[in-house]
């Protein structure tokens, strides 16, 4: 299994600043997700952040505002730029573990709760 | 695209109750189906997993079965505690790629 890290874990954070949270993996892992859960929703992936590549957006969400980086196989870091109370959500980083084919769980961090205000 | 639907929340049972949260899926081709748990104030936990149809995947009293014919993975529990009481999550991944989930059931159990 993979054991992730996440900091902050919580916070509390003003409007119009940004805010960059962490993800440490216990392992070399290729591909990292970064989620988004806002209060009493389901999960929605921001992007994909693979080693080496430039990270991959879903729909809805832009670099500008959710800048990713990965400097390594068990490193990654989120920001939430310039931030407003439609922020305030969970942020999760997940990991593929054991490889990377389809039946390989999918493992989360405890999460960053944010709240803006 | 590939959806998850689960049973409408909140769930709210007695201690020793039996337990059925519905989930169905829409998809292309054979996902490998989860479902995931979130107690209070904590992240994502893997609860259990099937890969492939008519595989079983359970933990910790929980079971699903993987149904093709159905595109359905029903979580169950035969009789459920008061520390069961958190989000349950179902989800599909394809190959690769990322997880889809379901929009949550939130499941209360009184003692």
């Amino acid at each position: 299994s993979a054991v992730i890290s996440q900091k902050p874990s919580r916070d509390i954070c003003q409007r119009g600043t940004s805010l960059t949270i962490q993800c440490q993996v216990d392992s070399q892992v290729t591909m990292m997700f970064w989620y988004r859960q806002q209060p009493g929703q389901s999960l929605t992936l921001i992007a994909t952040a693979n080693q080496g590549s430039e990270a991959t957006y879903e729909s809805g969400f832009v670099i500008d505002k959710f800048p990713i980086s990965r400097p390594n196989l068990t490193f990654s870091t989120l920001t939430v730029s310039n931030m407003s109370p439609e922020d305030s959500s969970i942020y999760l980083c997940s990991v593929v573990g054991g490889g990377q084919t389809a039946g390989n769980t999918i493992y989360f961090g405890e999460g960053s709760w944010l709240t803006v205000v | 695209g590939d959806s998850v639907t689960q049973m409408e929340g909140p769930v709210t049972l007695s201690e020793e109750a039996f337990l059925t949260i519905n989930c169905t899926y829409t998809a292309t081709g054979y996902p490998s189906l989860f479902w995931y748990v979130q107690y209070p104030g904590e992240g994502l936990q893997l609860l259990l997993k099937a890969t492939k149809a008519d595989d079983k995947g359970s933990n910790k009293g929980f079971e699903a079965t993987y149904r093709k014919e159905t595109t359905s993975f029903h979580l169950e529990k035969g009789s459920v505690q008061v520390s069961d009481s958190a989000v349950y999550f179902c989800a599909l991944r394809q190959g690769a790629q990322k997880l889809v989930f379901g929009q949550g059931t939130r499941l209360t159990i009184n003692p």
